[in-house]
């Protein structure tokens, strides 16, 4: 039962442009909506999160949105940058204790 | 900035052994999870711990799984009789509240 996906296992964008990553998710219980990026052998690092009160959250080049009744939630990243290449997954909380991670989406962003 | 830290970065064992793996959340956090990913595959969560108890846990958590906070600094994730299909990069992770959740750089497990 995957409750969270990706659907684009890979990305490429030019330098520069807008990066964006979808994430689609099935239970409308989850509240607390997050985005982590992953470098190989490394762990997830933290990107930005959205709560399900709000329907979008800006931090510096990444901004989240979040469509309840689409049940989707994409993050963009704008301008794109090559220290950007890695692997994006969202992961979801239905306000207990666990977070369920997508599939991921590899970015690359080319120079 | 703090850090979750795991040990050992690499484990190399043959099926049928235990291994434990050890991490050190960050000091002031109150909930501790494992999650693991299959190369290739995605980030899937094995277990929560709260308040020295589990939480929650999923369903590959089974009894050859424990967790153990055995001081006030050291989780611990022991699987009892390895198997080949427990090869995965293991993450600790630590929370303080409902926000998110701080990743250590993994522990590869390779069962031969």
């Amino acid at each position: 039962d995957q409750q969270v996906k990706q659907n684009s296992p890979s990305l490429s964008v030019q330098e520069g442009r807008i990066s964006i990553l979808n994430c689609d998710y099935t239970n409308s219980m989850f509240d607390y909506f997050l985005w982590y990026k992953k470098y190989p052998a490394e762990g997830p690092t933290f990107l930005i999160s959205i709560s399900s009160i709000k329907d979008k959250n800006e931090d510096g080049r990444f901004t989240v949105f979040l469509n309840k009744s689409a049940k989707h939630l994409s993050l963009h990243i704008v301008p794109s940058q090559p220290g950007d290449s890695a692997v994006y997954f969202c992961a979801a909380s239905p306000g207990t204790y666990k977070y369920i991670f997508g599939t991921g989406t590899r970015l690359k962003v080319l120079a | 900035e703090p850090e979750v830290t795991q040990t050992p970065s690499h484990q190399v064992t043959q099926m049928g052994q235990e291994v434990i793996l050890r991490c050190v959340p960050i000091s002031n956090h109150l909930y501790f999870y494992w999650y693991r990913q299959i190369l290739g595959q995605k980030v899937e969560f094995l277990v929560s711990f709260y308040n020295n108890e589990i939480s929650e846990k999923s369903e590959i958590f089974d009894d050859q799984f424990s967790v153990e906070r055995p001081d006030g600094s050291n989780f611990t994730l022991k699987i009892r009789s390895t198997k080949l299909e427990d090869s995965a990069m293991y993450f600790c992770a630590s929370r303080q509240g409902i926000e998110k959740l701080f990743f250590g750089s993994g522990t590869q497990l390779s069962v031969l």
